[in-house]
């Protein structure tokens, strides 16, 4: 069961670069997505929620396209504080309540 | 802060140990998790409670079993530990779908 497929990288980027993550998803079902960050050998953290209006946060905006089932994160003017694995995430609703179920993550490395 | 803490950073077992993953979060969650990540195969759902005494398989429930006695502890158990399971182990929580993970515990089985 593959529910939440992204691009699995890596992109190497340099500083200042625009960058863009796709990730589909196959549960249609699916009400809330998410992108987690996660640097190295550390635990993921929320990034930020994803909404069919956008959502943006400073260089940071996050798209989700309910018909065509994929999400997006834009990262303008990246930093070398921006590498990191970048996690997509979907709500499962099939049980009681809903789980996260994670993409496979991409990676970002922006080189000076 | 939601703080959720794992008792182990790093820890090695021998093949066959039982062996006990220890989270506590100190929010009043009801909601409780644990993943595994490996690479290339990402975050994968082991357990998860949603309520003191209460517990529902993931999506890789064989091998572990868990343990929610208290609302803030829930307790990972591999029965008998295997070199396959070697990996990190993550626990979370969560108010609604916002989660909170803990560092993580790298388990080496040998």
């Amino acid at each position: 069961r593959k529910e939440v497929e992204q691009d699995p990288g890596p992109f190497n980027v340099p500083e200042g670069a625009t960058v863009a993550f796709n990730c589909t998803y196959s549960n249609s079902a699916s009400q809330s997505f998410f992108w987690y960050r996660q640097d190295c050998r550390k635990e993921p953290k929320l990034l930020m929620s994803v909404y069919s209006s956008g959502n943006e946060d400073g260089r940071f905006t996050a798209q989700l396209n309910r018909a065509s089932q994929y999400i997006s994160l834009l990262i303008r003017d990246s930093k070398l504080s921006d590498s990191a694995t970048y996690l997509c995430v979907g709500v499962n609703y099939g049980g009681s309540q809903g789980n996260l179920i994670f993409g496979k993550g991409t990676k970002l490395s922006v080189k000076p | 802060d939601v703080k959720v803490t794992q008792s182990s950073r790093y820890l090695v077992k021998r093949t066959g140990e039982k062996v006990f993953l220890e989270c506590v979060q100190d929010m009043d969650h009801e909601n409780m998790f644990w993943y595994r990540q490996d690479p290339g195969l990402g975050l994968r759902l082991i357990y998860f409670s949603y309520d003191v005494k209460m517990k529902e398989k993931g999506d890789i429930p064989e091998g572990y079993s868990v343990s929610r006695e208290k609302k803030e502890r829930f307790s990972l158990i591999l029965e008998s530990a295997s070199t396959n399971q070697t990996s990190m182990y993550l626990c979370a929580s969560s108010l609604d779908r916002f989660y909170t993970f803990g560092s993580g515990t790298r388990l080496t089985v040998v």
